[in-house]
Order: structure tokens, then C-alpha cells, then sequence
């Protein structure tokens, strides 16, 4: 198993610009998120998804869509990107229930100019 | 989801134990108790979790106290590569994952 891949790992973008960040496990797990993490900072919640067709808000939502059309798959657009979006990016995934561990990828270190 | 304290940074010392509290006072009776650490900018890695007894596992230890409204990680015998910052969190069914700023362990030799 490869569990929870993320890509691009390295990516910069100009002020305005749209992109989408992947993410993709392979563990048939339920629910998938996406995380940003400024530096010196903890993890805050950008958007959810409890499963395919479901999709809610997290803490930081605004300047960024998700969908979720497959369970393995919950990519993270950003239509117009913003120097204030300049941070790494984690995609994390676990079964549903009540005692489910959280698996992360290695993360998208992102860079608008 | 329960808001979690945790002290911004902590040392210790090589092959003592590492003790981090977090206090989680609003905690209700169906939420857990999550420990997750982040090593540099890797993502964070499930270290433990509990709901009122104390639990043990390879990595660590999770003391509840019996009122549940704080808790310990026991790193029983702190290595170097345990520097890492800890997240201390608290979960309900099927409830997001919301990490606070976690506590910042230094393990010196």
C-alpha cells in the first residue's frame, strides 16, 4: 500500500493563478481531508469529505473548492491563487468510526509569488 | 469538538521520560483523546489514543485523569529522534481533527 499520495511536492505559482493539488489513498478509507500549515504554526482544517458525492467546510475554506467523485480521490483547487495561500499543504485520510487514525501524506509545499 | 491546552515548548532529557500534559476542561463523554506528533514538516503521525482508562502502546503511554478533563503522554525513555512537536486533540464520532499549536519537544543529549 502506498497510502496517502500527494502531488505535486513542490510547486510555485504567480498571483492569479489556478491550480490543483492531488491527493489519492489507496487504504478504501471513507473520510479524506486537507490541511495548511503555515510556519511555526499547527495544522488548520481547509476542507472534509465523509465520502464520494460529500464534501463540507473546515475551518479555512475561502480560495480553495474540493470534490470527491471516487474514494480514493480528493484533489484541492485553488482558482485564483494569493500570496496569503503561500503554505504547506497535507491530505489525510482514515476510516470512519469512532477511533480512526489520521494518515497523512508528505505534504504540497506551496509558493505564490 | 473539546478546545485542548498544551504548553508551547518542553525539554528533555536523553533517556528520561518525556511528560506532556493538555488540559481539555469542556471535554464531553463520547469524545476521545488523540496524540499526534510532527517531526520537522513531514506530516503528523498518530502517536495514541484514549477515552477514560489509560492506554500503552510501543510508542507511548496516555494517562486520563478519571475527571477527564487533562491528560499525559509518557515518552517512557526519550530519544533524540522524539524532538518533534505534539499535538494533544480532542474527537468526537466521525468529528474533524482540529490541531491547535501543540507543544514543541526538545530531547537534548
Amino acid at each position: 500500500n502506498a497510502g496517502v499520495t500527494q502531488t505535486p511536492k513542490f510547486q510555485v505559482l504567480k498571483t492569479g493563478q489556478s491550480m490543483t493539488l492531488q491527493c489519492a489513498q489507496d487504504m478504501n478509507h471513507e473520510y479524506m481531508s486537507w490541511y495548511r500549515q503555515d510556519p511555526g504554526m499547527g495544522l488548520r482544517l481547509i476542507h472534509y469529505s465523509v465520502g464520494a458525492g460529500i464534501t463540507d467546510q473546515g475551518e479555512v475554506p475561502n480560495g480553495y473548492n474540493v470534490s470527491r467523485s471516487t474514494t480514493e480521490d480528493f484533489p484541492l483547487r485553488l482558482l485564483s491563487a494569493a500570496p496569503s495561500q503561500t503554505s504547506v499543504y497535507f491530505c489525510a485520510s482514515r476510516g470512519l468510526g469512532l477511533t480512526g487514525e489520521l494518515f497523512f501524506g508528505e505534504g504540497s509545499r506551496l509558493t505564490v509569488l | 469538538d473539546a478546545k485542548t491546552t498544551q504548553p508551547p515548548s518542553m525539554d528533555c532529557a536523553e533517556g528520561r521520560a518525556a511528560n506532556l500534559p493538555c488540559n481539555h476542561s469542556t471535554i464531553s463523554g463520547n469524545e476521545y483523546v488523540y496524540w499526534y506528533r510532527q517531526i520537522h514538516s513531514q506530516g503528523p503521525q498518530y502517536i495514541i489514543h484514549g477515552l477514560k482508562n489509560n492506554e500503552t502502546n510501543e510508542m507511548a503511554s496516555l494517562i486520563i485523569t478519571e475527571d477527564r478533563k487533562s491528560s499525559t503522554l509518557i515518552l517512557p525513555h526519550a530519544t533524540l529522534r522524539d524532538t518533534a512537536v505534539y499535538y494533544c486533540i480532542v474527537r468526537g464520532y466521525n468529528n474533524d481533527m482540529r490541531f491547535g499549536a501543540g507543544t514543541r519537544l526538545t530531547v537534548k543529549p
